[in-house]
């Protein structure tokens, strides 16, 4: 069975760095493309970037270029979304998806990750 | 980017209707055209990709279609269960980019 397990929740300070994880198991993790998108109240779904962790090729959305860097180990089917300084504006739930091989669409999805920034 | 305007933003309907909602790409995507339906509280549920395959799992009275610029997914009789919002999201071209969804509400 497919499945992506992402770390707990989280509250930080603005400034302060994060990283959250994504763990993938049931599927040949180097193989496919695996993204991340964020959910806010106000925008709605957003997509942030995609890493491919067999070569760990990597394209971001210029919204999020600069903003967060995505990255993955393939050893341990990991993939993970980091940001060096949080600012209250990323308070979010951010989800990892693979992508489907074929289509492209994002079949699996992570369970999310509730990151609030909040002096 | 590929901008994705949804069409109605909110939609209110009854058990039984059947409703359409519309996705216009700013160009063409082929048929790279996927809609997700979420929940609040759950992860994106994956129903059609390519414009109108029915993901495993999905009930029939969910279908898709569409090409170019234009496409739709149409619930023939909704259930309460379908109450829900909405997105279609363009895999064609990096950024993919989702439309800025639908909220289906019960009347």
């Amino acid at each position: 069975e497919v499945q992506l397990v992402q770390s707990g929740a989280e509250v930080k300070k603005p400034g302060e760095s994060l990283k959250i994880s994504c763990q993938g198991s049931g599927y040949t993790f180097s193989a496919y493309w695996l993204g991340w998108v964020r959910q806010t109240p106000g925008k709605g779904l957003e997509w942030m970037g995609i890493i491919y962790p067999g070569d760990s090729d990597t394209r971001y959305s210029p919204s999020f270029q600069g903003q967060v860097t995505i990255s993955a180990d393939k050893s341990i089917s990991t993939a993970y979304l980091q940001w060096s300084s949080l600012k209250a504006s990323d308070t979010a739930i951010y989800y990892c998806a693979r992508r489907h091989g074929s289509s492209w669409s994002y079949d699996y999805w992570g369970q999310g990750t509730l990151v609030t920034v909040s002096s | 980017d590929i901008q994705l305007t949804q069409s109605p933003s909110f939609l209110s309907a009854s058990v039984g209707d059947r409703v359409t909602i519309t996705c216009r790409a700013s160009q063409g995507t082929s048929s790279y055209l996927a809609w997700y339906q979420l929940k609040p509280g759950k992860a994106p549920n994956l129903l059609i990709y390519a414009t109108s395959t029915l993901q495993s799992g999905v009930p029939s009275r969910f279908s898709g279609s569409g090409s170019g610029t234009e496409f739709t997914l149409t619930i023939s009789t909704l259930q309460p269960e379908d109450f829900a919002t909405y997105y279609c999201q363009q895999v064609n071209s990096y950024p993919y980019t989702f439309g800025q969804g639908t909220k289906l509400e019960i009347k």
